[in-house]
């Protein structure tokens, strides 16, 4: 399968500071890719969709100005978690839309966010 | 009501044995259906891809997909230790790259 890669693994950050997390397609171009939620025994909820050279859409609820969408290659896209309060601690996913041989999306191995 | 459903377990069974999964949806224009599996605190894995309605195997996995009746499923066969994880049912309507819904996972523990 495809590979997807997503930095870093885990992150402990101050209430106020930002964090960025990278999310790389490591073997094929990606020009959608999204960035998911989830809280422990929780599902996976969608925050926004990424689309490289363009502005991000988000969910409904999801502030943008809170989380910073970057595409800006067809194989990077960015999440910064802005002004980071303790209700942002959560697992954040990524994934990547591979086209070719057939639409599929594959997942990055996830960020653990602790913001104290 | 949540547009898909999945029993979140915990199923546990033997070595060997069948794991049976299931998730019901209520989006009749879901035409795209994947599994996935998630160990702890890391991303999702994609097991099976079905388009529509049938049946898809693949090694010891097996998908099914009625769309009559809004149900699918995922069978484990010769279950191992290793396949102790948390199974997340996914759908998409426009395609399997687009906007997924996922169910709420069930954990599955299979003892040695």
């Amino acid at each position: 399968g495809a590979v997807v890669s997503q930095h870093p693994s885990r992150v402990i950050c101050k209430s106020g500071t930002s964090v960025k997390i990278e999310c790389r397609s490591l073997d094929f171009q990606a020009t959608t890719m999204f960035w998911y939620r989830q809280f422990p025994k929780q599902s996976l909820m969608l925050m926004a969709t990424s689309n490289e050279g363009s502005k991000a859409t988000y969910e409904q609820g999801v502030e943008k100005d809170k989380f910073l969408i970057n595409h800006a290659s067809l194989t990077l896209s960015t999440l910064t978690v802005t002004s980071a309060h303790p209700e942002d601690s959560s697992f954040y996913i990524c994934s990547a839309r591979k086209t070719e041989p057939v639409e599929k999306l594959f997942f990055g191995s996830g960020t653990q966010l602790s913001v104290l | 009501q949540k547009e898909v459903e999945q029993d979140p377990g915990p199923l546990s069974v033997p070595e060997g044995a069948i794991v049976s999964l299931n998730c019901t949806y209520s989006n009749s224009a879901f035409q795209y259906f994947m599994w996935y599996r998630q160990y702890s605190r890391k991303g999702p894995e994609l097991l099976m891809y079905t388009y529509s309605s049938g049946n898809k195997e693949d090694g010891r996995f097996t998908a099914q997909v009625d769309k009559s009746s809004k149900y699918i499923s995922l069978f484990i066969r010769d279950s191992q230790p290793s396949d102790s994880a948390t199974y997340l049912c996914a759908m998409s309507a426009g395609a399997a790259g687009n906007k997924l819904t996922f169910g709420g996972g069930t954990r599955v523990l299979v003892k040695p």
